[in-house]
């Protein structure tokens, strides 16, 4: 069984729209982050949330905002939608603690933007 | 050798022959992961060699770690088509920031029988 859930696998959104990644892990990790692969970039570090907090954020548009409900939840909102938004967007998680940590990514969320 | 704005290299190679794939990383690290990701999944670290190690052994993967040169290398002994997958390198900037590793573009591996 998965132990990093990510709903939906595909979604196809209407320029201008608003959708919401949902993410849930089962591994017992405290620490969850938001990664997103394109045709164009390399897999590209979006946000890290420790104890439902927000630790980093490299993202530079406040159109994606993370949302996490729960320890184990951390959702993705996504507003305003573009073209260029299109991409998969991989949630992941591990223990939080120093370098050397072993990320466990979920099957992605492919997004397409019409 | 995979980084920054190089496109996605691939590799074609048979069944049973070995292969090593190259990685240079511009910025410091204390750690360089190694992931596959199967197509249509989610990449998965498969070995993760830290600075005070030079080299790394699980299985058939065979990690190295140059730091005064910035470089990595994954090396597969007798690969089988199991291993067809996109491999990636990662580093981690350890406690600056947990968590974010910065990823190469990645080697696409095709083995055939």
């Amino acid at each position: 069984d998965p132990k990093i859930i990510q709903k939906p696998k595909y979604l196809v959104a209407v320029t201008g729209s608003e959708k919401i990644l949902i993410c849930e892990q089962y591994l017992g990790h405290n620490a969850m982050y938001w990664y997103r692969q394109s045709a164009k970039k390399p897999l590209e570090f979006m946000f890290s949330y420790s104890y439902q907090k927000l630790m980093d954020n490299q993202t530079a548009s406040s159109r994606f905002q993370p949302q996490s409900s729960k320890k184990n939840h951390l959702d993705l909102q996504i507003t305003a939608l573009k073209p260029d938004d299109s991409a998969t967007y991989f949630c992941a998680s591990s223990h939080y603690r120093n370098s050397g940590n072993t990320l466990y990514f979920g099957e992605g969320s492919r997004l397409i933007v019409v | 050798s995979q980084w920054g704005e190089e496109n996605l290299q691939a590799l074609s190679i048979q069944e049973g022959e070995d292969v090593t794939m190259n990685c240079s990383y511009k910025t410091y690290t204390t750690v360089v992961h190694w992931y596959r990701q199967d197509s249509g999944r989610g990449p998965a670290l498969i070995i993760l060699i830290r600075s005070n190690e030079r080299e790394k052994r699980s299985g058939r993967l065979r990690a190295t770690l140059d730091t005064s040169s910035q470089s990595s290398s994954l090396s597969i002994t007798a690969a089988q088509c199991e291993d067809t997958a996109v491999y990636f390198c990662a580093t981690d900037r350890g406690t600056q920031v947990v968590g974010q590793l910065t990823f190469g573009r990645g080697t696409r591996l095709q083995v055939y029988a």
